[in-house]
């Protein structure tokens, strides 16, 4: 089956510096590359995702690049704020059965 | 729009119990998955319906069982509760054939 990695594992940056989250997969048949955000006490939130057919996808502050050669995706977060620490996972899926990585710890620095 | 909810939020129960979760997805979702999430295990996927059968399933034991309504609510039942099924139990819905998931708050399982 997939298996996801996710680095780094916690992440703390100066508010307002950028933030990259890397995420690597092992199913090439993986189309469906999802990011979510929890914070404490709630669910995962849906920030962004990017399918197999594109390279990259940006959505304001948050952009999403994928390699499918590599297996890899990451997240960058840019112009970072107080409110985007939470912890943020990374997802792959060729159905509807979504394999997380085990997920990354950010903290902004004020 | 309504999100999905979850119901109960919170639930303590004993080893040995059985306990339904239910879950109402978003309205015009018809696809509902769920995940349970430890601190140790991360979130890992449970099983999914769509028009009242299972789709796809995960690599829980049996004890873990679901069902979907005509209306797309969904429960999940674990019997026989171990200590160690206490965790997070998360619902996501989604449209027919759309991946994107939409996750409920979770209900709160303690195993005691």
């Amino acid at each position: 089956g997939e298996n996801v990695e996710q680095h780094p594992s916690t992440l703390s940056v100066q508010e307002g510096d950028s933030a990259v989250i890397k995420c690597t997969y092992s199913d090439s048949a993986s189309n469906y590359f999802p990011w979510y955000k929890q914070e404490l006490g709630k669910g995962p939130q849906l920030i962004i995702d990017i399918r197999s057919n594109v390279g990259e996808k940006k959505d304001q502050r948050i952009a999403v690049t994928l390699n499918k050669t590599a297996k890899h995706f990451s997240l960058h977060i840019t112009e970072t704020q107080p409110e985007d620490s939470a912890v943020y996972f990374c997802a792959a899926s060729k159905d509807e059965k979504l394999t997380f990585g085990t997920g990354t710890r950010l903290t902004i620095i004020p | 729009k309504a999100g999905v909810t979850q119901t109960p939020r919170y639930l303590i129960k004993t080893r040995g119990q059985q306990v339904t979760l239910s879950c109402s997805p978003i309205s015009g979702h018809r696809s509902v998955s769920w995940y349970q999430q430890t601190p140790g295990q991360g979130l890992q996927f449970l099983f999914e319906y769509f028009s009242e059968t299972q789709r796809n399933k995960g690599n829980f034991p049996g004890r873990f069982s679901g069902r979907q309504f005509s209306n797309s609510r969904s429960e999940m039942n674990v019997s026989t509760l171990e200590l160690g099924d206490s965790a997070l139990y998360l619902c996501a819905s989604s449209f027919a054939g759309s991946h994107e998931q939409y996750f409920g708050p979770g209900t709160r399982l303690t195993v005691t």
